[in-house]
This record gives structure tokens, C-alpha cells and sequence, in this order.
């Protein structure tokens, strides 16, 4: 257990309505990440974070916001959803156990957009 | 660029029998692999992980992943199923992106186990 909580756990939502996903972790892990994930696609990384205040983009960033006020906390915003952001999102902390990163996903969040 | 393909989006085993999931990737440099396991409603959990140290990787379950350079391959086995390996599993390659590694996915393969 890496300690990470995502919340909500489950979402209906209508499209154009402004949605936020947030990630919490207890452990003061510096590097954060979201990712979506739908059938066929696997995972795909949206952004992620190495620090309060730092984000990049990550493969399918386009309609996706992220911030990070504080180290604990995570929060993906969707300022418009749209159908096909319909997906289940997960964030992931980064461990480097001796050196050797290694990503640790939360339960996820099942976003629905009507 | 790098990237992960994953042979056979389902495979049914039945139980007591091999499991063989396969996975190939491309990298230009050294990867870093992962195989993830994913139960139904539930986060990915950490199989095992290969990063340069031995070539055959233990995980937990009972499951380990040879990684083969010349053949690009990290493929997944378990010598005997149990009902309870019925999962999703996701193989992933780790590249750097500034001071972050970032993860590529393949697009999984179902594994179901037959009585």
C-alpha cells in the first residue's frame, strides 16, 4: 500500500460542467502522476508532477489541468468535460527503492460524462 | 520513442497449466520493465519489475519475466494457474523525461482461468 487515496472514487457528470479529480499521498513522495485508462489503450500518462508547483505535460494532456499547492496533494482538473474524456483516471507516486524508480497506482477514480 | 506491444489481448489457460503472457518493446536506450496486474474495480499492483540487475525477475504470486535483449522481449510466466491469476495484465517500459521516468503502457491482455 503506497499510501495514495483518489477522490472521488466514482463521477457522473454532463458535458461542459468544469470537473476536479484529487490525488492525496501520505508519504511525501516527490514525483506524482495522472493517467487515464481505457480499453485497447492501456494506460496513458495525461501529466505529472515533480514538485509543488511543477508539472509537465504528459501524451494526452489536450483538455486536461493539473496543480500541486502542496506535496500531498494532486488535482486533475477537467475545465470542460467532454464524452470522450469518459475514462478511469488514476494516480500514481514514484519510489526509488535503491535508486530504481518505481510507479505505485491508486484505486482509481470511473468518470463518467454524459 | 519508445513502446510496448502486447501479443493477445485475451488468453485462456486452464487451471494447473503454464501461463505465458508476451510483451516486446522498443527502446533506444536500456529499459526499465514492468509487468502490472489489475483485478476487476481495483488500481495496478506491481508484478515485477526488471532494471539492468539479473535477466530472470521474480515477482510476487509466483510469477517472473525473463527479459531478452536480442529478442526484445520481457515475456510473463507462471508455471501452474490458479483461478485466482484471472486479471488483467499490463507490461510497461520506463523512459526518462527530464528529471522524471515516465511510463508506456501496452494495452494489456485478459487472462482468464478455466476450471
Amino acid at each position: 500500500d503506497a499510501g495514495i487515496t483518489q477522490s472521488p472514487r466514482h463521477k457522473v457528470t454532463e458535458t461542459g460542467t468544469p470537473v476536479t479529480l484529487r490525488c492525496h499521498q501520505t508519504e511525501n513522495h516527490r514525483y506524482m502522476y495522472w493517467y487515464r485508462q481505457d480499453p485497447g489503450h492501456g494506460l496513458r500518462l495525461i501529466h505529472y508532477s515533480y514538485g509543488v508547483k511543477d508539472t509537465d505535460k504528459g501524451e494526452v494532456s489536450d483538455g486536461y489541468s493539473v496543480s500541486r499547492s502542496k506535496t500531498e496533494d494532486f488535482l486533475l482538473t477537467l475545465e470542460s468535460a467532454t464524452s470522450s474524456q469518459t475514462s478511469v483516471y488514476f494516480c500514481a507516486i514514484s519510489v526509488r527503492p535503491g535508486g530504481e524508480e518505481t510507479q505505485y497506482f491508486g484505486p482509481g477514480t470511473r468518470l463518467l460524462v454524459l | 520513442a519508445q513502446s510496448v506491444t502486447q501479443l493477445g489481448s485475451h488468453v485462456s489457460v486452464s487451471e494447473g497449466a503454464l501461463v505465458l503472457l508476451r510483451c516486446n518493446y522498443s527502446s533506444s536506450v536500456p529499459p526499465y520493465l514492468f509487468w502490472y496486474v489489475q483485478y476487476p474495480n481495483q488500481g495496478l499492483q506491481l508484478l515485477l519489475k526488471y532494471t539492468s540487475a539479473a535477466t530472470l525477475v521474480k515477482g510476487i504470486n509466483g510469477f517472473e519475466a525473463e527479459f531478452k535483449k536480442s529478442e526484445t522481449s520481457f515475456h510473463l510466466t507462471k508455471p501452474s494457474a490458479h483461478m485466482s491469476d484471472a486479471a488483467e495484465y499490463f507490461c510497461a517500459v520506463s523512459r526518462s523525461s527530464g528529471s522524471a521516468r515516465q511510463l508506456t503502457f501496452g494495452s494489456g491482455t485478459q487472462l482468464t482461468v478455466l476450471p
